[in-house]
């Protein structure tokens, strides 16, 4: 069935740029997404990419997408203490009913001053 | 801004109650889910909607119900309550199927069962 892997923890020191990869298996997938959980609250749309797309940039966020190997990363730029939180991958899987989004059990970013 | 209101941020009930978790979006979007989140086992589906009256199970549907009588409104149900339905429970909702705008999720309802 569809599975989407991510690891579960990245430690950053301020300033730096953080990585964060994810692979993925449904092929079909049209769009990927990743959201972003802080502390308590509940998942936030933080960008997504079309499949047809390499690269999406939008100011400190950069997407990668490798429809080949299936790999997905979302790179944070002068990663800041406001951006530690969980990230979730997620792709738009049609093998279940609705074209239901399979997510990542969430990559957790804490960032070191 | 497309909304996503949980009724409760937290909640404290006892083993074998009925509980009642609200969901309540104001896009108009066709589709809903319930999710439950726990540590190292990420986001589980419990059951999910893509139309008023209409259900479908998720991954983890045992130990409980959903209602969605009207289509801004998606209820999940613990018809009795156990201390493993502790845990953070997500809705979302969506537009349609391979929309670009993925989910709409709630800030969530974090309930303990005592």
């Amino acid at each position: 069935g569809e599975d989407v892997e991510q690891s579960l923890f990245l430690s950053v020191r301020e300033g730096d740029s953080s990585v964060i990869n994810c692979t993925y298996t449904d092929s079909s997938s049209t769009y990927l997404y990743w959201y972003k959980q802080e502390p308590g609250a509940g998942l936030q749309l933080l960008t997504y990419i079309f499949s047809n797309m390499d690269m999406k940039q939008d100011q400190r966020l950069t997407v990668l997408l490798n429809k080949k190997d299936k790999h997905l990363s979302l790179r944070i730029a002068d990663t800041q203490t406001g951006d530690s939180a969980i990230y979730f991958c997620a792709e738009n899987s049609y093998g279940g009913s609705q074209g239901n989004l399979i997510f990542g059990k969430g990559t957790k970013l804490s960032v070191k001053p | 801004d497309v909304k996503v209101t949980q009724s409760s941020r937290y909640l404290v009930k006892r083993t074998g109650e009925k509980v009642f978790l609200e969901c309540v979006q104001d896009m108009d979007h066709e589709n809903m889910f319930w999710y439950r989140q726990d540590p190292g086992l990420g986001l589980r589906l419990i059951y999910f909607s893509y139309d008023v009256k209409m259900k479908e199970k998720g991954d983890i549907p045992e130990g409980y119900s959903v209602s969605r009588e009207k289509k801004e409104r998606f209820s999940l149900i613990l018809e009795s309550a156990s201390t493993n339905q502790t845990s953070m429970y997500l809705c979302a909702s969506s537009l349609s199927a391979g929309s670009n705008y993925g989910y709409t999720f709630g800030s969530g309802t974090r309930l303990t069962v005592v």
